[in-house]
């Protein structure tokens, strides 16, 4: 079955560039169906969405954090990626990417059903 | 959008625990849940409101209706005691949201 697998330097420093990736086996990334997504959780928080990339590049941020964020997706090598840059303290948790099935038989979905582990990422000097 | 969840709800074991999800016509929406115990990834427990994914006891079962979706644990085990959380997808946005999630304890 579809397993994904983020990875990343688990230390930034503040005012940096945070860089993930997300590779994804058992599976196309190409499918027409699916969003692939990046969601995060500082330690002892809700989940926050980031956003989503599609197979065709397109891409949804999350307005608190679009100025911030880039997503891209590389099918030949099965991965998609995030940026985001100014990072604070604040950014500080763990970060997962998911599978966003849009339509499963015709119907509309739209839940997660394939979870990376999680990285976790701290931002300190 | 907004989807509201209460903090916390305990239990005694083996007693029926109710989490709900509040939102603004909700009921027209597709509400999904997830299962997340430390140190772990959320897992789908309930999706499209009241479907079960393989894999997940018949006592999780969900429901939707109104400004209100609930999830309803049967039977609570100790090994249910997680953080819940549901999850919509808001179309005319196109962005997914997120309830704050409620900490289930089985007392």
């Amino acid at each position: 079955q579809v397993q994904l697998q983020e990875s990343g330097p688990g230390l930034v420093k503040p005012s940096q560039t945070l860089s993930l990736t997300c590779t994804v086996s058992g599976g196309s990334i190409s499918n027409s169906k699916d969003y692939w997504t990046w969601i995060r959780q500082p330690a002892g928080k809700k989940l926050e969405w980031i956003g989503r990339v599609f197979a065709s590049g397109s891409t949804k941020y999350s307005p608190s954090l679009k100025r911030r964020v880039t997503m891209s997706i590389d099918t030949s090598k099965n991965e998609f990626s995030l940026k985001m840059t100014s990072m604070t303290a604040a950014d500080t948790g763990i970060y997962y990417c998911a599978r966003l099935p849009s339509v499963i038989l015709g119907v509309p979905v739209y839940y997660f059903d394939v979870w990376g582990r999680g990285t976790l990422v701290t931002v300190s000097s | 959008y907004v989807l509201t969840q209460p903090p916390s709800v305990s239990v005694a074991p083996g007693k029926t625990a109710t989490i709900t999800c509040g939102g603004t016509n909700i009921g027209d929406k597709g509400v999904h849940w997830y299962q997340q115990k430390p140190g772990q990834a959320p897992l789908l427990v309930i999706y499209l409101n009241d479907d079960r994914p393989s894999g997940i006891p018949e006592r999780f079962s969900g429901s939707n209706s109104g400004n209100t979706a609930t999830l309803t644990i049967a039977r609570v085990e100790a090994g249910d005691e997680a953080d819940y959380y549901c999850q919509v997808w808001d179309k005319s946005d196109e962005q997914v949201v997120f309830g704050g999630g409620t900490k289930l304890t089985a007392l």
